[in-house]
This record gives structure tokens, C-alpha cells and sequence, in this order.
């Protein structure tokens, strides 16, 4: 399975577009890329995931590079509520027994 | 709308104690697994199931059962309490082939 290498932590200044990077070097061609975060004592929460294509919904964007090989998420706005840590997972197309496997992540932090 | 479901939120617990953590979850998952999440860290897997019946080993599965007689119910067994098994356990269920991962609010567990 790929492993995944985030920066362990990132400030951002409210308003101002977040981008996280994730770096999946050794992922394969039947795995997703997914993000999900942990804002403070609370269960993880899931944000996106995508494939090959850049994918956006109301929550954030996906950029993922087009030899797959790294991702960004992007929060366009962030706000405090996004202070966070925000986890990038690599995981089979076919997940049936897939263990998701966390990582420590990268911890956001948004400045007012 | 429960979605899962922990209990209990707090527990203190002697050395050498065992206890059991409750997880339901009401959304007919076949796939539901353990984490850990000790101070400042990511979360580790320590058991998980594809399905009634069926379970194997994460990451972090020493001093840890687990069961599941039903699609619903997934507890996990602490069998004798350590100080070092003091952490925060999330509970998470998903759909087989889903892409989203549901977690619990957690248990605060504090072994003394």
C-alpha cells in the first residue's frame, strides 16, 4: 500500500487560501487519494478524495499532480473553524479489507 | 440519525482492570474498526471487520479483543488495563465500497 508524507504543521492567515500537500510517491494506478481531517478531540471527518481528475465540492479542492505522485487539498476561505488536523490517505479502489491507515497528519493552524 | 454510537465517553480504569469499550452503529456497515489516539499523535489502528463474523489485527493489537456477532455491535476488550493503553478510542464504520469513513465522538480512557 502507499504511504503518504505530509508536513507535520501549517499556519494560515484567515481569509486566505489553505494548501496542504501530501506526497503519495509510491502510489499505483487503482489507488485514491482521500483526505479527511480532525478538528480538536472529535472524530475525523471526511472531506474529498479523488483519482487522476481535480475534484471540488463545498468543502475543498483537490489537486492532485498528473503523475499522481503528490496532492494538495486547498481550503479557498479559511476560517478559524478549519484549525484542524488534516490527514491524506492512499487507499485501494477496491477497499473491501482495507485497513485506512492514519498517519499523524498535517496540524493547520488559521491566524487570525 | 445516530450513525455510531460510543459509550462510555469517560472511563478511569486500575491497572490490571479490564473493561469493555460499546460501539453500534445503525447504518448497516459491513466494515467497522478501532483507533487509538494518544496526545499529539495520529490515530492507529488496532482491530477492525469486514463483516459479521470476521475480524483481524491493525496496527496496535496488543492487549485488545474484539468480536462481532452483528453487523451492528463491535466492541473492543481491554484485558487486563496499562497505564500505556491510556488514549482517546474512535470507533468508525463504512459501507463496503463506500468512500466515506464514519467516526464516533471517542472515548477518553485513563488508566491509573
Amino acid at each position: 500500500d502507499a504511504k503518504t508524507t505530509q508536513p507535520t504543521s501549517m499556519d494560515c492567515a484567515e481569509g486566505r487560501a489553505a494548501n496542504l500537500p501530501c506526497n503519495h510517491s509510491t502510489i499505483s494506478g487503482n489507488e485514491y487519494v482521500y483526505w479527511y481531517r480532525q478538528i480538536h478531540s472529535q472524530g475525523p471527518q471526511y472531506i474529498i478524495h479523488g483519482l487522476k481528475n481535480n475534484e471540488t465540492n463545498e468543502m475543498a479542492s483537490l489537486i492532485i499532480t498528473e503523475d499522481r505522485k503528490s496532492s494538495t487539498l486547498i481550503l479557498p476561505h479559511a476560517t478559524l473553524r478549519d484549525t484542524a488536523v488534516y490527514y491524506c490517505i492512499v487507499r485501494p479502489i477496491t477497499s473491501g479489507t482495507y485497513k485506512y491507515i492514519f498517519g499523524t497528519g498535517t496540524r493547520l493552524k488559521v491566524l487570525a | 440519525n445516530a450513525g455510531v454510537t460510543q459509550t462510555p465517553k469517560f472511563q478511569v480504569l486500575k491497572t490490571g482492570q479490564s473493561m469493555t469499550l460499546q460501539c453500534a452503529q445503525d447504518m448497516n456497515h459491513e466494515y467497522m474498526s478501532w483507533y487509538r489516539q494518544d496526545p499529539g499523535m495520529g490515530l492507529r489502528l488496532i482491530h477492525y471487520s469486514v463483516g459479521a463474523g470476521i475480524t483481524d489485527q491493525g496496527e496496535v493489537p496488543n492487549g485488545y479483543n474484539v468480536s462481532r456477532s452483528t453487523t451492528e455491535d463491535f466492541p473492543l476488550r481491554l484485558l487486563s488495563a496499562a497505564p500505556s493503553q491510556t488514549s482517546v478510542y474512535f470507533c468508525a464504520s463504512r459501507r463496503q465500497g463506500g468512500d466515506t469513513i464514519y467516526f464516533g465522538e471517542g472515548s477518553w480512557l485513563t488508566v491509573v
